[in-house]
């Protein structure tokens, strides 16, 4: 069984602060990683895509991915109190995509 | 943009009962997938299909059935709804078989078995 594993928090951050969230995964083989947002009530919306080893920027996002550890982790700098939902780390291994349990993520005000 | 149409957003259902729920994407996808979401679980895949009259199980099918009569239309179907079938259930639909950047889930539908 695939596994992809993520804390469930809450985490919870001041406004304007980074907030870090992490995902490990069992599968050295996996090529893809993915993170999405879920506000509650609502359904998963893709927020970063990582290939390969290294950071991927996009706005306030910094997706770091660590092929040899087996990490994938979300960087949002700058948040805001909209940022509060629950992130979805979610791995594709050959033509399976796992998703971690989700980290919920309190921006305080 | 694509749309995915979950018909039932809340539904309550009694021990036993047959339930379906139903699921409609617009944009001609072939892929079509059933997950449901659990708290701290994540989401967990029951279904898919790759084409019409195509089904394949995924992590968790016992207890499920689907049907794919036509492309845009994917049903998932609880033969007795038992209680631990509480749940919130999420259709998705995939320009490709399986790549987490194509994939566009609907609003999900919560289901309540008492």
């Amino acid at each position: 069984q695939k596994e992809v594993e993520q804390n469930s928090g809450p985490l919870s951050v001041p406004e304007g602060a980074i907030a870090s969230l992490n995902c490990t995964y069992s599968d050295r083989v996996s090529q893809s990683f993915f993170w999405y947002r879920q506000y509650s009530g609502k359904s998963p919306e893709l927020i970063m895509s990582i290939y390969s080893n290294g950071d991927k920027e996009d706005g306030r996002f910094t997706a770091q991915l660590n092929k040899a550890s087996q990490y994938v982790s979300l960087l949002i700098r700058d948040s805001q109190p909209s940022d509060s939902a629950t992130y979805l780390c979610a791995v594709r291994t050959g033509n399976m995509l796992t998703f971690g349990g989700g980290t919920r993520l309190m921006v305080k005000p | 943009d694509v749309k995915v149409t979950q018909s039932s957003r809340y539904l309550v259902k009694r021990t036993g009962e047959k339930v379906f729920l139903e699921c409609v994407q617009d944009m001609d996808h072939e892929n079509m997938f059933w997950y449901r979401q659990d708290p701290g679980l994540g989401l967990r895949l029951i279904y898919f299909s790759y084409d019409v009259k195509m089904k394949e199980k995924g992590d968790i099918p016992e207890g499920y059935s689907v049907s794919r009569e036509k492309k845009e239309r994917f049903s998932l179907i609880l033969e007795s709804a038992s209680t631990n079938q509480t749940s919130m259930y999420l259709c998705a639909s995939s320009l490709y078989r399986v790549h987490g950047n194509t994939i566009y889930f609907g609003e999900g539908s919560w289901l309540t078995v008492v």
